[in-house]
């Protein structure tokens, strides 16, 4: 079993449309969770970054944190077609310091 | 440079040829990251650097791969004898230091390593 999972996907939606994508995981010394966003052909670049339960937001992106759960989702509203990504979850414990765990990544597609 | 570089963007070999892939990080950066990207799947951890301590090798699938990097800058990774199971694209990231686990990563574009 992944220590991370994630749907892959794809997922498409219209313009305008509220996207949830979300990451399940296993291993409870995960404290520390990311969001990253990918289009084709570049790396990956960090868009949001949590540390406790619970929701943070930033412009039209909210991520959420249930670590009761281990479950953790990212909310994208107005969804634009510049939204068009591939979206990986990301998660480190405190002692695994270097070492991040990625999910497999959803392909979103918005379409206008 | 403002971002991550890595080199080359693509490279297309032979099965059984080694390649040798490079990565400039962000100035400043004290750790250095290697990934790979497999198609259709997540990032799998390869390497990491951080300042003059020994690398943390534990991601390395074979003894075919190796890393070394020049003081607190250029990364290579080379891939001895490639197999065709070794094509996916190569990711190198860097980041300012090691805090336990709150690593903000920076990526660069990855080497697209296609080995026939």
């Amino acid at each position: 079993q992944k220590e991370v999972e994630q749907d892959p996907g794809p997922l498409s939606v219209p313009e305008g449309a509220i996207v949830s994508l979300n990451c399940t995981y296993s291993n409870s010394a995960f404290q520390y969770f990311m969001w990253y966003r990918q289009y084709s052909r570049k790396g990956p670049e960090l868009l949001m970054y949590t540390y406790s339960s619970g929701n943070k937001e930033d412009g039209r992106f909210t991520a959420q944190v249930d670590k009761s759960s281990k479950y953790i989702s990212l909310f994208i509203r107005d969804s634009q077609p510049s939204d068009s990504a591939t979206y990986l979850c990301a998660m480190s414990a405190w002692t695994s310091g270097s070492r991040l765990t990625f999910g497999e990544g959803t392909q979103l597609t918005v379409n206008p | 440079g403002a971002g991550v570089s890595q080199s080359p963007s693509n490279k297309v070999t032979e099965k059984g040829k080694d390649v040798e892939l490079r990565c400039d990080p962000i100035s400043g950066h004290t750790a250095l990251y290697w990934y790979r990207q497999r198609l259709g799947q997540g990032l799998e951890f390869l390497i990491y650097f951080q300042g003059n301590s020994a690398p943390d090798k534990s991601g390395l699938p074979s003894d075919r791969f190796s890393a070394e990097r020049t003081g607190e800058s250029v990364s290579t990774l080379t891939i001895q004898r490639t197999q065709q199971e070794d094509s996916a694209v190569y990711l190198c990231a860097s980041s300012l230091e090691r805090t336990g686990g709150e690593e903000k990563l920076f990526f660069g574009s990855g080497t697209q390593l296609s080995v026939l």
